[in-house]
C-alpha cells in the first residue's frame, strides 16, 4: 500500500513570504489531518477533515493559514503572510475511519528566514 | 479539551536495561491511546496502542499499561537496544479516527 505522499520535503522562504504545502492520503482514506510540528515538540493539530469537510480547525491560526480539501482527496495547506514562528515541520496524516489508526506523511520541513 | 503530558523529557539507559516512559490524560472519554516512535528526521511510526477496555498490551519487548481510574499510561521497553534511541510520544484520542492530542516527547539514549 503507498503511504501518505507530501511534497516539497523542505521548504525555505523569507518573513512574509507564502507558502503551500500539498498532501495525498492513503488510498481510500476519509480522514485527513494537518499537524505543525515545532523542534523538540509533539505534532499539534491544525485542521482535520473528513472527506472534503472541515471536522474540527480551532487550532488553525485562520488569520494566516488556509487549507482545502477538494474532491475529498489531495489537500492543501497555505501559510500567508509566514512569520520566523511558524518555522516548523508540516506533517499530514489519514486515517481509514473506525479500523486504523493513524499514517504520517514524511512531512515539509519549512525554514522561515 | 484533551490535555497529555508526559515525562521525562529526556531519558538516558544503559544499553539492555529498562526504559520507562510515563503519561497523564485530562479528559475521562478518552479510549484510545497510541504511542509514536520518532527518529531523527523521519515521521511519527506508531509503534504500540492499547485501548480503553484492557489494562496492558505487549508486543516482543514494548508493553504499554493503562491505569484508567488514575488517567495514566506507560510505555516500557525491556532489553533497550542502540536501535531505541529516538523521541517518543504518547498520545489520547476519544476514538481511532478521531483527533489524537499528542504529548511533548520524550528523547531515548541508549548508552553503550
Amino acid at each position: 500500500e503507498a503511504g501518505v505522499a507530501q511534497s516539497p520535503r523542505y521548504k525555505i522562504i523569507e518573513k512574509r513570504q507564502s507558502v503551500a504545502f500539498w498532501c495525498n492520503p492513503i488510498s481510500g482514506h476519509a480522514t485527513l489531518y494537518w499537524y505543525q510540528q515545532i523542534l523538540g515538540q509533539g505534532p499539534k493539530l491544525l485542521i482535520q477533515f473528513q472527506n472534503n469537510g472541515v471536522v474540527d480547525d480551532s487550532q488553525l491560526p485562520k488569520d494566516r493559514f488556509s487549507a482545502e480539501r477538494l474532491k475529498g482527496v489531495d489537500s492543501t495547506l497555505k501559510i500567508q503572510p509566514a512569520k520566523l514562528e511558524d518555522s516548523a515541520v508540516y506533517l499530514c496524516a489519514s486515517s481509514l475511519t473506525s479500523l486504523y489508526g493513524y499514517t504520517f506523511g514524511s512531512g515539509t520541513r519549512l525554514t522561515v528566514v | 479539551g484533551e490535555n497529555v503530558e508526559q515525562h521525562p523529557s529526556t531519558l538516558s539507559v544503559q544499553e539492555g536495561d529498562s526504559a520507562v516512559i510515563k503519561c497523564t490524560y485530562s479528559d475521562s472519554a478518552s479510549n484510545y491511546f497510541p504511542w509514536y516512535k520518532q527518529e531523527l528526521g523521519k515521521r511519527p511510526q506508531l509503534i504500540i496502542d492499547i485501548r480503553s477496555n484492557v489494562g496492558e498490551k505487549k508486543d516482543q519487548r514494548i508493553a504499554v499499561t493503562l491505569n484508567k481510574t488514575a488517567k495514566h499510561f506507560s510505555l516500557h521497553i525491556t532489553e533497550t537496544q542502540p536501535e531505541d534511541s529516538a523521541v517518543y510520544f504518547c498520545a489520547a484520542t476519544r476514538n481511532r479516527d478521531d483527533k489524537i492530542i499528542f504529548g511533548k516527547g520524550t528523547r531515548l539514549h541508549i548508552l553503550p
